[in-house]
C-alpha cells in the first residue's frame, strides 16, 4: 500500500522568507504523480503543483516549485517569497497506478500548517 | 465552466439520522471520488464512482454508508443511522476520462453530527 508522510505538523516563517516544506511517500508503482495541495481556512482543496514521476525536471509554478528525488522518495515544496495568503495547510498527495481506464485514489498525507507572519 | 458543486455546504444531523451529501462534478466528468477528512487530519479516500457504477469502494466503512452516482443527476453519499464520530468534512472531487490524475475538489460539506 502506498503511503505518504509528511513529517513538519507546524511551520511559521516571516513574509518574503523562503519555506520549505517536506514530504516522503512509500510506493512500488513505477509510473505516478505527485502533489502539493493548499487548504486555507475556507477548507477549499486547491492544488499547488504537479510532478509526474517519469520527469526529471522539478515541476515550478511561479513562486513554488518542488525538490524531486525519485530513488530517495522524497518530494520537498519551497516556497519562495512568501506571502500572508500562502498561510494554510498544505497536503502532500500521491497517485499511482494509472491505467487506460483512469482514475485511482488520491493518497494524502497528514498536513503542515503553514503561518506567514507579517 | 462551473467547478465541482457540492450541497449542502453545512449539514448537522442528530444521531440515529440520515445525512444525504450531494455532489455534481464538473461538466464533462464522469469519475466521482468522495473523501473524507477528519478534524487535523488528511483526506481519506472513500469511494469511487462512474456512472451508475461503483469502481473502488475499498475506504467505505462497511456499514451505514453508500453511494451511487446515477445516469441522470448528482452524485449521493448517504450515512445512515449517523454518530458523533461521522463528522468530519466530506470532499467530492472529480476528473474526466484519461485524465484520472487531475482531480478537481468541491468546496466539501462539513457534517456535524450533535
Amino acid at each position: 500500500a502506498q503511503t505518504v508522510t509528511q513529517s513538519q505538523p507546524e511551520m511559521s516563517v516571516q513574509e518574503a522568507e523562503t519555506v520549505t516544506l517536506s514530504c516522503t511517500y512509500d510506493t512500488s508503482e513505477s509510473n505516478y504523480y505527485l502533489f502539493w495541495y493548499k487548504q486555507p481556512p475556507s477548507r477549499q482543496m486547491i492544488l499547488v503543483i504537479r510532478q509526474e514521476a517519469y520527469k526529471q525536471q522539478n515541476a515550478t509554478e511561479n513562486r513554488f516549485s518542488v525538490n524531486f528525488q525519485k530513488a530517495a522518495k522524497s518530494f520537498s515544496l519551497k516556497i519562495s517569497d512568501s506571502q500572508l495568503g500562502d498561510t494554510a495547510m498544505y497536503f502532500c498527495a500521491f497517485i499511482g497506478g494509472i491505467n487506460f481506464q483512469g482514475a485511482q485514489k488520491l493518497v494524502f498525507g497528514q498536513g503542515t500548517r503553514l503561518t506567514i507572519n507579517p | 465552466n462551473a467547478g465541482v458543486m457540492q450541497n449542502p455546504r453545512h449539514l448537522v444531523r442528530r444521531r440515529g439520522q440520515e445525512a444525504r451529501l450531494r455532489c455534481s462534478p464538473m461538466k464533462g466528468h464522469s469519475h466521482v471520488y468522495w473523501y473524507r477528512q477528519l478534524p487535523e487530519e488528511g483526506l481519506k479516500f472513500m469511494v469511487y464512482l462512474q456512472k451508475e457504477n461503483i469502481i473502488d469502494e475499498s475506504g467505505m466503512p462497511k456499514e451505514r454508508f453508500s453511494a451511487e452516482f446515477p445516469k441522470e443527476g448528482p452524485s449521493i453519499l448517504r450515512i445512515q443511522q449517523v454518530v458523533r464520530g461521522d463528522s468530519a468534512a466530506y470532499f467530492c472531487a472529480s476528473s474526466g476520462q484519461g485524465n484520472s490524475y487531475e482531480q478537481y475538489f468541491g468546496p466539501g460539506t462539513r457534517l456535524t453530527v450533535t
